[in-house]
């Protein structure tokens, strides 16, 4: 079946730190991935997708790629702020639309 | 007025209150969603609606009744709730169910506690 793993968190950082969250994934067929962040107190808002192999999402300094060789879609972001902490989400859409997803990972950014 | 939006925000209600939580989008989308968002847990999708039609229920318990009266509205009527019951309810829509038009945008959520 479907399904999405993340690692788990939290993930504490220092201000201007190398961010990596780790996404893998299991499905039939191609589906289009997707990094969602939810800030304290918001809904969820999309922060980048992909839709086929090697493609690469970004938005806000952050990019993911999706790797089809190690079904992988790691989230990466080369400096972060104070402003980044959030809960992260991976999640894939299979091919019935519905969009399958990681339990999050909540990332604490420390001045 | 822009994106999808919930009310209420917060809602507490007893085991035998009826209550309903609405949502609406502002998008011109087509296709509009309930997901259950709990602790710890990953977003479990509730009800999928696409022209205003019921296309997808994922074996959800019957005192959670949707409805979608137009492409923009979207409500879960609640009725002899259970304690388990309280999560983020979080609302979202896209411009339609299928993969070309994938994105989805959600709304800020409900905050329900069942007592």
């Amino acid at each position: 079946g479907n399904s999405v793993t993340q690692m788990e968190g939290p993930v504490t950082l220092s201000e201007e730190a190398f961010l990596t969250i780790n996404c893998t994934y299991t499905a039939t067929g191609y589906p289009s991935l997707f990094w969602y962040v939810q800030y304290p107190g918001e809904g969820l808002q999309l922060l980048l997708k992909a839709t086929k192999a090697d493609d690469k999402g970004s938005n806000k300094g952050f990019e993911a790629t999706y790797r089809k060789e190690t079904t992988s879609f790691h989230l990466e972001k080369g400096s972060v702020q104070v402003s980044d902490s959030a809960v992260y989400f991976c999640a894939l859409l299979t091919s019935n639309y519905q969009l399958i997803w990681g339990a999050g990972t909540k990332l604490i950014i420390k001045p | 007025e822009t994106g999808v939006t919930q009310t209420p925000r917060h809602l507490v209600m007893g085991m035998t209150n009826k209550k309903s939580l609405k949502c609406e989008q502002h998008l011109g989308h087509n296709a509009m969603y309930w997901y259950k968002q709990s602790a710890k847990k990953p977003l479990e999708l509730m009800f999928v609606y696409s022209l205003e039609e019921r296309v997808e229920n994922n074996s959800v318990p019957s005192r959670f009744s949707p409805e979608c009266p137009n492409s923009s509205h979207l409500f879960l009527h609640l009725h002899t709730l259970q304690p388990e019951d309280s999560a983020l309810y979080l609302c979202a829509s896209s411009q339609d169910t299928s993969v070309e038009t994938d994105t989805q945008y959600f709304g800020p959520g409900t905050r329900l506690t069942v007592l």
